[in-house]
């Protein structure tokens, strides 16, 4: 069975910094591109970020780049997010995302960020 | 970056009914690169139809995609109980992806 979980997501102050996780388990992790999306409460979804198979290659949402980066370690089938300089607009469930350069098939439960001071 | 308007926002359809929701991008989508999901409350989103017209694994045929251009189509056929849920369109053609706004679903 395909999993995603992430982690690491809690409640920072603006300025703060935090780094997601996300774990996979029952697929070929090092074989998908992988994506981070997010989505405030109540909101729409927001492509953050993606991430070539061999990590070689990333791209940013406007919002965000400058402040994250995305990273995998393909021999941990884990995906990263490191978020700095975070504010409070960049508050929502941030979910990871496995598929192909574009579009996404497997969906991980989410992990919610909260900016607040 | 590509800005996606999906219209309308809302629409309270019944069982059995057939819906086209819309999708409209603010520049040309490189090779029709659009993809929709699906998303029910609580829940991730699934994917519906990527490549504007290619069903994902595992969607009814009662789901279809069309379009090109600018302008794209996600239409039910007939709905069901399950279908009822917040459909968003996602491009792919550029660097940058983008989300349209979404469209609910809702059981009138």
């Amino acid at each position: 069975e395909v999993q995603l979980v992430e982690s690491g997501g809690g409640l920072v102050q603006p300025g703060g910094s935090l780094r997601l996780s996300c774990t996979a388990s029952g697929f070929t992790f090092s074989n998908y591109w992988m994506h981070w999306v997010r989505q405030a409460p109540g909101k729409g979804l927001v492509w953050v970020s993606r991430i070539k198979i061999d990590g070689s290659y990333t791209t940013y949402a406007d919002s965000v780049k400058g402040r994250f980066t995305i990273s995998r370690d393909n021999a941990k089938n884990t995906l990263f997010l490191q978020m700095n300089s975070l504010r409070a607009e960049d508050t929502a469930i941030y979910y990871c995302a496995s598929g192909d350069s574009g579009y996404t098939y497997y969906w991980g439960q989410g992990t919610l960020v909260t900016v607040s001071s | 970056e590509i800005v996606l308007t999906q219209s309308p926002g809302t629409l309270s359809l019944s069982p059995g009914e057939r819906v086209t929701l819309s999708c409209r991008a603010s520049q040309s989508i490189t090779n029709s690169y659009l993809a929709w999901y699906q998303q029910k409350p609580g829940q991730a989103p699934r994917l519906v139809i990527y490549a504007a017209s290619s069903r994902a694994t595992g969607i009814p045929d009662r789901f279809s995609g069309s379009g090109s251009g600018t302008d794209f189509t996600l239409t039910v056929s007939r709905l069901e109980p399950e279908d009822f849920a917040v459909y968003y369109c996602q491009q792919y053609g550029s660097s940058v992806l983008t989300f349209g706004g979404g469209t609910k679903v809702e059981i009138k």
